[in-house]
């Protein structure tokens, strides 16, 4: 079954400072992937989304992501944090196959910003 | 367009009891999801639709039932409800497509607490 770990349930970095979280997947396939952003006791919004083409993806608020096809991954950064920033971030994929109604989900980490 | 809602956004049941969660679009989205979010889990399928009159079991289906008589509205329902089932729910809906880069549009989300 498909799986996708997201590295670190919890992150901080300091305002103006890079911001990297890390989404692995397991399939052999490439399937589509997704990043997703939680605001506080809100639902979940979409920041980018990976389909086919180009590997570097740009999403909304200054995120973007670079599919990695032989490292399995899709790693989302920003290049200067924002204390707006702060949030929880859900890396999804679905499997190759599946409907646009099946994400698995990794299990999110929260990025905490420093001012 | 609403989008995705959701009522109630907070719920207390005691143990036994039975309720239903709404979850109605108004984006004339043929699929419609719900799933659960629990702390380090990230968000688990409950049950999906394909459309009216078309639902499926999702990763954690035991205690909950759904049925899609509109293509607007997919409610959840708890049986009995169980402390297990303390969590938080959302529904979502996308595009109908299965090769297609579609993402899912969520609701602001249910808290439900079962004591």
């Amino acid at each position: 079954a498909q799986s996708v770990t997201q590295l670190g349930s919890h992150v901080s970095v300091s305002e103006g400072a890079l911001v990297l979280l890390r989404c692995n997947y397991s399939s052999s396939v490439p399937p589509y992937l997704f990043w997703y952003v939680q605001y506080p006791n809100q639902g979940l919004q979409l920041l980018l989304k990976y389909t086919t083409g180009a590997t570097l993806v740009k999403g909304i608020n200054g995120f973007e992501a670079e599919f990695k096809k032989s490292e399995t991954s899709f790693h989302l950064t920003k290049p200067s944090a924002h204390m707006s920033d702060a949030a929880e971030y859900f890396c999804a994929v679905r499997p190759p196959g599946q409907g646009a109604q099946k994400l698995v989900f990794g299990q999110g980490t929260r990025l905490t910003i420093n001012p | 367009n609403a989008g995705v809602t959701q009522t109630p956004k907070f719920q207390v049941l005691k143990t036994g009891q039975s309720m239903t969660l709404q979850c109605a679009q108004d984006m004339n989205h043929e699929y419609m999801s719900w799933y659960r979010q629990d702390p380090g889990m990230g968000l688990r399928l409950i049950h999906y639709s394909v459309g009216a009159g078309i639902t499926d079991q999702g990763e954690v289906p035991n205690g909950y039932n759904v049925s899609r008589s509109t293509t607007e509205d997919f409610p959840l329902r708890l049986l009995s409800a169980a402390p297990s089932q303390t969590s938080v729910y959302f529904c979502a809906s996308s595009i109908r497509g299965v090769a297609t880069p579609y993402e899912q549009y969520f609701g602001p989300g249910t808290r439900l607490t079962v004591t």
